[in-house]
């Protein structure tokens, strides 16, 4: 896990509320990614950004939404359009998008709606 | 499109015998493979990638694969298990002919259980 953090480690949410989970590196990487893990699945793309002040949709990126203001910030908000977001999210990054660079993981952020 | 399977949602092992974790992929182009582990409650860490070159990659902690072109395969294997290697162990996919060439695909996951 080491050079990536995410807080907070556990966070629970109230049905309607919006929240920010929060992803920091200090890997100097260009490409930042926003994963879901479910039990049982895979990961799941949610966003990823290849540079600074860029994003693209992953696959499930509906009711989630991003910014990448800083190469080593990438924050996650979850909103209230999100239908299911209990979930494990994981952050990673890579030193860039198109080599065969292996990604680095962050020890993720547990959401759980009530 | 690009897409990765894992066979098997749970391998089980005895301790010292060898192991094998299945990994099957499907690209356009050419792919770039790599296997992660997960332990309970973390992050993925990597283990191992192919790139090109040698089809036999070595990893860390002993694991290694096998690049199978003809089969479209990259299974994980270990010589002789360790209980420590218990965990979720993860394929992934990334098709460089792919015009989203930023975005990899991960497998659903395979359970390991080594036991004593």
């Amino acid at each position: 896990d080491g050079g990536i953090t995410q807080s907070p480690k556990y966070l629970f949410r109230k049905e309607g509320q919006n929240v920010t989970l929060s992803c920091e590196q200090n890997l100097n990487h260009d490409a930042m990614y926003w994963y879901r893990q479910d039990p049982g699945q895979g990961l799941r793309l949610i966003y990823y950004s290849q540079i600074v002040n860029d994003f693209q949709k992953g696959d499930i990126a509906e009711g989630y939404s991003v910014s990448r203001e800083k190469k080593e910030s990438f924050p996650l908000t979850v909103t209230s359009a999100q239908k299911n977001p209990t979930a494990f999210y994981l952050c990673a990054s890579s030193i860039g998008p198109l080599e065969g660079n292996e990604q680095f993981f962050g020890p993720g952020t547990r959401l759980t709606v009530l | 499109a690009q897409s990765v399977a894992q066979p098997e949602d749970q391998v089980n092992v005895a301790e010292g015998n060898p192991l094998t974790v299945k990994c099957t992929y499907s690209v356009s182009g050419n792919p770039y493979l790599f296997w992660y582990v997960q332990y309970p409650n973390r992050g993925l860490q990597f283990l191992l990638k192919y790139i090109t070159g040698d089809n036999l990659v070595k990893g860390s902690y002993g694991f290694e694969a096998e690049f199978n072109k003809s089969q479209t395969s990259f299974h994980l294997k270990k010589p002789s298990a360790l209980v420590s290697d218990s965990a979720l162990y993860f394929c992934a996919v990334r098709d460089l002919g792919n015009t989203n060439a930023g975005k990899s695909t991960f497998g659903d996951g395979t359970t390991l259980t080594v036991k004593p």
